[in-house]
């Protein structure tokens, strides 16, 4: 399994555009990049997954270069409610979902 | 997407004792999985749920201290046996659906916060 880097922790003011940048150097050719939010006290939540280029939906977009080494998560113009901690995950098929340590964003007033 | 009801959504026990923890999805799903966070912690993948077969389990956890369950297509069980402290975490349960890539995407539960005294 593709193992994965992103900082620990992030802090933004409302209103900012947030970009978390994951590394997953190994990443093989058939994996998918997913990313989930987790809010305390509920599991994780869907955000975004892709394969190449870039992927946007009404959350966030997903820009993943040519390479595929790395992947960034965009969070357009937050809010207070979007302090969470952000989980990067790369797998192919049915492989179960491996958890890093995330990163967790606090959005400030 | 899938809807999961998890049960207990917590629990105080005893050191000692086990407690089964339920999971009930509102469709039919092949993949069931069971997580496990600890306080401040990420999420550990603790085993595979597989129908009508034992579960998978990861590295580190053993089935008689989590024994699986998994009779039918929307429903399994995780039991906690012979409670200890270490045991205190959020489990969590999660089925796959097809995600728009083609690639599966997870459904979580809210979770079962257990606290062993």
């Amino acid at each position: 399994l593709a193992k994965t880097t992103q900082p620990i922790s992030m802090d933004s003011y409302e209103g900012q555009e947030v970009n978390i940048t994951c590394s997953h150097n190994n990443i093989a050719t058939n994996d998918y990049i997913t990313w989930y939010q987790q809010f305390p006290s509920q599991g994780p939540r869907f955000i975004i997954q892709g394969y190449k280029t870039k992927v946007t939906n009404e959350v966030a977009s997903l820009f993943i270069p040519a390479d595929r080494k790395s992947s960034t998560l965009s969070l357009p113009r937050v809010s207070l409610s979007d302090t969470a901690v952000y989980y990067c995950l790369v797998f192919s098929g049915n492989t179960p979902l491996v958890f890093g340590k995330g990163t967790r964003l606090s959005v400030i007033a | 997407s899938a809807v999961i009801s998890q049960k207990p959504s917590r629990d105080i026990c005893q050191r000692g004792t086990s407690l089964t923890i339920q999971c009930q999805v509102d469709s039919q799903v092949t993949m069931m999985f069971w997580y496990r966070q600890q306080p401040g912690q990420s999420l550990t993948l603790i085993a595979t749920a597989n129908q009508g077969s034992e579960a998978t389990y990861e590295s580190g956890f053993v089935i008689d201290k989590f024994p699986i369950s998994r009779p039918n297509l929307t429903f399994s069980t995780l039991t906690v046996s012979n409670m200890s402290p270490e045991d205190s975490s959020i489990y969590l349960c999660s089925v796959d659906v097809l995600g728009q890539a083609g690639a599966n995407v997870l459904t979580f539960g809210a979770g079962s916060r257990l606290t062993v005294l």
